[in-house]
């Protein structure tokens, strides 16, 4: 059972644009959710993340928007460089931080020039 | 500043060998520590995760398991490697709101 789907397997983006991750989840115990950056052969990084008491979250290009009553959250990337391109990761956590992550399959983006 | 080192990047192991994957954690103390694993197709799956020494929580049934024997050491420990447990491994440790990871070791077994 996947409590985190991002359903996306991938996405291709125009250079330039708007990049627009989705992530759904079930377990309305989650409360605290990040984005996770990942290139071949390397572990993810952190992007960005937000608390459950919260509905946006900014940090230079990455904006990640949460809609709790329809357990949904969003990754948007603006504009969109080539550099974007990787694996995306939506993870969640019940314990208020990053302990015991749950994360999704992934969304490879892919940005086209 | 905190960095975490895990090795080996890359390995080729056959069928129904042992296997120990290794983590180390710098500039930190008493870290959360977990283990992911990356299988083809799939999402990360965490596979361990510790908050002290010698405290193992498991996520998963596997043929695998996990030990800290010091606090900042973190080992992943296979008996016997089947095909499937091929994949990228990573190790990664919390504090807060954040969690940092390895750069990862993908384990082929053939």
């Amino acid at each position: 059972d996947q409590q985190v789907k991002q359903n996306s397997p991938s996405l291709s983006v125009q250079e330039g644009r708007i990049s627009i991750l989705n992530c759904d989840y079930t377990n309305s115990m989650f409360d605290y959710f990040l984005w996770y950056k990942k290139y071949p052969a390397e572990g993810p990084t952190f992007l960005i993340s937000i608390s459950s008491i919260k509905d946006k979250n900014e940090d230079g290009r990455f904006t990640v928007f949460l809609n709790k009553s329809a357990k949904h959250l969003s990754l948007h990337i603006v504009p969109s460089q080539p550099g974007d391109s990787a694996v995306y990761f939506c993870a969640a956590s019940t314990r208020g931080g990053a302990d015991g992550l749950t994360f999704g399959k992934g969304t490879h983006l892919i940005i086209q020039p | 500043s905190q960095t975490i080192h895990q090795w080996p990047a890359t390995l080729v192991q056959p069928v129904g060998s042992p296997l120990s994957l290794e983590c180390t954690v710098e500039g930190t103390s008493n870290p959360n520590l977990y283990w992911y694993r990356q299988a083809a197709g799939r999402g990360l799956q965490l596979l361990f995760y510790s908050v002290g020494i010698g405290q193992i929580s498991s996520e998963v049934p596997q043929n695998l398991s996990a030990s800290r024997p010091q606090d900042r050491q973190f080992i992943l420990s296979y008996k016997k490697l089947l095909l499937s447990d091929s994949g990228f491994y990573l190790c990664a440790w919390s504090v807060m709101t954040e969690a940092f990871f390895g750069q990862g070791t993908r384990l082929t077994v053939v």
